[in-house]
């Protein structure tokens, strides 16, 4: 199994700002993953994050708004930029295991 | 798109067994059947998974069809914290981007005292 923690657990944020989440892992994986969960909503892969390589970004999410970082691999970062009250949302990192996907707390988001 | 249809609510009476359907008619024949259950304000949860025969560990029972067009999640005895949204989820288990999990609406079970 794996163990995932997420800085920050929960934050408020401005307007029109950027707000950076980041996801530590106990140990070594290859495949990580964003998501979202808006309010009262199923969860939304944003990206797949690879060590070494740039990021996959599923259908609606850019880079420019959402920038992963994969500097090793037990991290990731990933960055809601110019932040709107519509990007309020829990935001997931999960990682491959063996057979299955293993998930952080989430970062709670709200845009004010 | 989720490629599973599951009822959007279910209760069950504590120490009941809890039995969550779920339709995935267009599963493909290398394409496995994954359950995870997600508990208020947590990352979701492994549960189980399976291709064509049934499963069982610790937590559940997996059932799945002779034609694998559907499966039912079976809790033997469940717990008010098995109170949770419970999302069934098809994909192939492993290999590149197929790994990624595509989350319907999942079904909420409500366990009642």
């Amino acid at each position: 199994s794996a163990v995932i923690s997420q800085k920050p657990s929960r934050d408020i944020c401005q307007r029109g700002t950027s707000l950076t989440i980041q996801c530590q892992v106990d140990s070594q994986v290859t495949m990580m993953f964003w998501y979202r969960q808006q309010p009262g909503q199923s969860l939304t892969l944003i990206a797949t994050a690879n060590q070494g390589s740039e990021a996959t970004y599923e259908s609606g999410f850019v880079i420019d708004k959402f920038p992963i970082s994969r500097p090793n691999l037990t991290f990731s970062t990933l960055t809601v930029s110019n932040m709107s009250p519509e990007d309020s949302s829990i935001y997931l990192c999960s990682v491959q295991g063996s057979y299955e996907q293993y998930f952080g707390p989430g970062t709670r988001l709200t845009v004010t | 798109d989720a490629k599973t249809t599951q009822p959007t609510s279910m209760d069950c009476a504590e120490g009941r067994a809890a039995n969550l359907p779920c339709n995935h008619s267009t599963i493909s024949g290398n394409e496995y059947v994954y359950w995870y259950r997600q508990i208020h304000s947590q990352g979701p949860q492994y549960i189980i998974h399976g291709l064509k025969n049934n499963e069982t560990n610790e937590m559940a029972s997996l059932i799945i069809t002779e034609d694998r067009k559907s499966s039912t999640l079976i809790l033997p005895h469940a717990t008010l914290r098995d109170t949770a949204v419970y999302y069934c989820i098809v994909r192939v288990a492993y290999g590149g981007a197929t790994n990624k999990l595509i989350f319907g609406t999942g079904t909420l079970l409500a366990v009642q005292p």
